[in-house]
């Protein structure tokens, strides 16, 4: 009963290819976000969803697409994977948008583009 | 634009020593402020939080208190064990920004027996 789960954990992949990561959360939260860890543990936030609705979307290239099917799901497209693109992504989760509100993250992907 | 500063790590501490990791915050009104610490190979969590000046956070014998004043919530324990060692990230979010967290550079914390 993983109140924010990610998959896949881990990811190898090339250069060019597409890729997904999927997230879920059970904490019946309204909003969702994608986080990116770069090599030297830096956290910046990439989206934000608030009901399926996209919040959030900070300066990532196009390359990148969220897509919420419904308020529990949050996964992660990624197309044509560049070297810099590896990182660990986290997803989050939190009760609404409000600034004070806790979030929980997910275990992160570490994504490594070869 | 809105901005944390951590002190930089990794910070090396024998077990039962004081721990301090300052934080500070460059950021327009009222912001919530934030610890969270990461496990190694696990996600972040919340340590502790404060949402309004002069609050004190407080969680598993750690604390930090809200200092409009000096722009700071600096990161206290008085009694370190080995088990908190971790990744700490100060970080900040305000009310009109979609709750996005705005997360310092993270200070490694490594405790000796």
């Amino acid at each position: 009963d993983t109140a924010v789960s990610q998959t896949p954990k881990y990811l190898v992949t090339q250069m060019g290819n597409d890729k997904s990561i999927k997230c879920e959360q059970n904490l019946g939260h309204d909003t969702m976000y994608w986080y990116k860890q770069d090599s030297k543990k830096f956290l910046k936030i990439m989206f934000s969803y608030n009901n399926k609705e996209l919040i959030i979307n900070e300066t990532v290239p196009n390359r990148f697409s969220p897509k919420s099917p419904d308020k529990a799901h949050l996964n992660l497209h990624i197309n044509s994977l560049e070297l810099g693109d590896s990182a660990v992504y986290f997803c989050a989760s939190s009760r609404s948008g409000a600034g004070g509100n806790e979030q929980f993250f997910g275990p992160g992907t570490r994504l490594t583009v070869l | 634009g809105n901005s944390v500063t951590q002190m930089e790590g990794p910070v090396t501490l024998s077990e039962e020593a004081f721990l301090t990791i300052n934080c500070t915050y460059t950021a327009t009104g009222y912001p919530s402020l934030f610890w969270y610490v990461q496990y190694p190979g696990e996600g972040l969590q919340l340590l502790l939080k404060a949402t309004k000046a002069d609050d004190k956070g407080s969680n598993k014998g750690f604390e930090a208190t809200y200092r409009k004043e000096t722009t700071s919530f600096h990161l206290e324990k008085g009694s370190v064990q080995v088990s908190d060692s971790a990744v700490y990230f100060c970080a900040l979010s305000k009310d009109n920004q979609g709750g996005k967290l705005i997360f310092g550079q993270g200070t490694e914390l490594s405790v000796k027996p």
